[in-house]
C-alpha cells in the first residue's frame, strides 16, 4: 500500500483565502510532483521536485506555489484563492529515473466560493 | 512531447481477458511505456511499465511492439474493480520531467 498522504481530502473555502495543501510520503523517495485534475479531465503536471531546495514548474501554469524543504514534505499554497482554482489537486513520489513508478495520494477537492 | 493514443472508452464482460491498445508512432529509445488506471474518485494507480520487452506483474501483462510504436495492456480475466480510466503514458516523453497523462481509456465492465 502505498504510503503517501494529502491533507484535507475535501477544502471548502472563500475567495481570497490563503490555502495550503499538505503531502507527505514516508517512501523516502527523493521527487515528488502535484497535479491538478478538473472532473472528467485528463490531470497536469504543475509542479515536481527533485529533493530538498529543488521545485520546477510543469507543464500547466499555475498560480500555486510548492516548497520542498524536507524530502517528505512537499506542501503547495494558493496565496489569494479564487474560484478558478476550483479542481482536485493530487500529489505523487517516485524514485529517480525512468524505471521506476509513481504513487500517487488520494488528493484533495479544492472548493473556492 | 511524445504522444500517446488510445480509445476513449472500452467494453468488456467480466471474467473475460481485456486488450487496451495504445499507439506511440513518436516515442524514443529512451522512452519507457507507463500504464496507469485511475478508479472513481481515486488517484491514479501503477499497474505495469516496460521498455522493449513484455512484463507480466500479478495486475497485468503488457505486450510491446517490436518497433515499439504501440503496446497493448492485458487484463487477464477482468472482475468489476477493473472498471476505472487506464492511461498510457511514455516517460520520460520529452516534456516536463514527470508522468503526462492524457485523456486515457474508459474501461466498462459489463457483469
Amino acid at each position: 500500500e502505498a504510503d503517501i498522504y494529502q491533507t484535507p481530502r475535501y477544502l471548502v473555502i472563500g475567495t481570497g483565502k490563503k490555502i495550503t495543501l499538505e503531502c507527505s510520503q514516508t517512501m523516502g523517495h527523493d521527487k515528488m510532483y502535484w497535479y491538478q485534475q478538473d472532473p472528467g479531465m485528463e490531470l497536469h503536471l504543475i509542479h515536481y521536485s527533485y529533493g530538498v531546495n529543488s521545485t520546477e514548474k510543469g507543464d500547466l501554469s499555475s498560480e500555486s506555489t510548492v516548497s520542498r524543504i524536507r524530502t517528505e514534505h512537499f506542501p503547495l499554497t494558493l496565496e489569494s484563492a479564487r474560484p478558478s482554482h476550483t479542481s482536485q489537486y493530487l500529489c505523487a513520489s517516485s524514485e529517480m529515473g525512468r524505471n521506476t513508478e509513481a504513487f500517487f495520494g488520494q488528493g484533495t477537492r479544492l472548493t473556492v466560493v | 512531447d511524445a504522444k500517446t493514443t488510445q480509445p476513449n472508452s472500452m467494453e468488456s464482460n467480466e471474467e473475460e481477458p481485456v486488450h487496451l491498445p495504445c499507439n506511440h508512432s513518436t516515442i524514443s529509445g529512451t522512452d519507457y511505456i507507463h500504464w496507469y488506471r485511475q478508479l472513481p474518485s481515486q488517484g491514479p494507480e501503477y499497474v505495469i511499465h516496460g521498455l522493449t520487452s513484455n512484463v507480466n506483474n500479478r495486475m497485468a501483462s503488457l505486450a510491446i511492439a517490436e518497433d515499439r510504436k504501440s503496446s497493448t495492456l492485458i487484463l487477464h480475466r477482468a472482475t468489476l474493480r477493473d472498471a476505472a480510466v487506464y492511461y498510457c503514458i511514455l516517460f520520460p516523453g520529452g516534456g516536463a520531467d514527470g508522468l503526462t497523462f492524457g485523456k486515457g481509456t474508459h474501461l466498462i465492465i459489463q457483469p
